[in-house]
């Protein structure tokens, strides 16, 4: 079946640290991958995407690349802002009509 | 935000209470989904509509029906609702230019005491 292990939260950082949210998944075929970010009080916002193994998605600052030997696609931003503080969803989609996602991992950016 | 709006954005009623959410869209996208988000489970597809009059179960269906009568609006309906359907529902319509990708509405949040 399908299905996506993020790294539990909550991830509390200050202001200009590393950042890397894990993600694994387990898929039938060959999934699509994502990265969906969800702001407080708003719904979900498609932060990156990847289609195929060893692309990267990048946006923002934030990048992450699909792993397909590891079953990985790991979110990274090297120097995180206050405003980054959300909820980060991973997610795949195989050819199906509905995504996956993950748990969620929220991400508290200190100053 | 691809045109999606939901309503109501907040709803409290009772257990036994039949519910309706609207979703709403403006660029005429024929794939349209109901999910569910719930601590610890991240978002799941209760239904999907592949267009006026199509629809199809997702993950967590039971306990609701949809309708798509027109291509801007798809209703989902608790019959008759429990506790159980406390949530935050979202809308999501796919993508005209790349259908792997999917975008989200602003949300409904349902409280069933």
């Amino acid at each position: 079946g399908n299905s996506v292990t993020q790294m539990e939260g909550p991830v509390t950082l200050s202001e200009e640290a590393f950042l890397t949210i894990n993600c694994t998944y387990t898929a039938t075929g060959y999934p699509s991958l994502f990265w969906y970010v969800q702001y407080p009080g708003e719904g979900l916002q498609l932060l990156l995407k990847a289609t195929k193994a060893d692309d990267k998605g990048s946006n923002k600052g934030f990048e992450a690349t699909y792993r397909k030997e590891t079953t990985s696609f790991h979110l990274e931003k090297g120097s995180v802002q206050v405003s980054d503080s959300a909820v980060y969803f991973c997610a795949l989609k195989t050819g199906a009509n509905n995504l996956f996602f993950g748990t969620g991992t929220r991400l508290t950016v200190i100053p | 935000d691809a045109g999606i709006t939901q309503s109501p954005r907040h709803k409290v009623t009772e257990t036994g209470t039949p519910v309706t959410l609207r979703c709403h869209q403006t660029e005429n996208h024929r794939y349209m989904y109901w999910y569910r988000q719930d601590p610890g489970h991240g978002l799941r597809l209760i239904h999907y509509s592949y267009g006026v009059k199509d629809t199809d179960k997702g993950e967590v269906s039971d306990g609701y029906s949809v309708s798509r009568s027109k291509t801007e609006d798809f209703l989902l309906t608790l019959e008759s609702a429990t506790s159980s359907q406390t949530s935050v529902y979202f809308c999501a319509i796919r993508s005209l230019a790349s259908t792997d990708t999917q975008y989200f509405g602003p949300g409904t949040r349902l409280t069933v005491l």
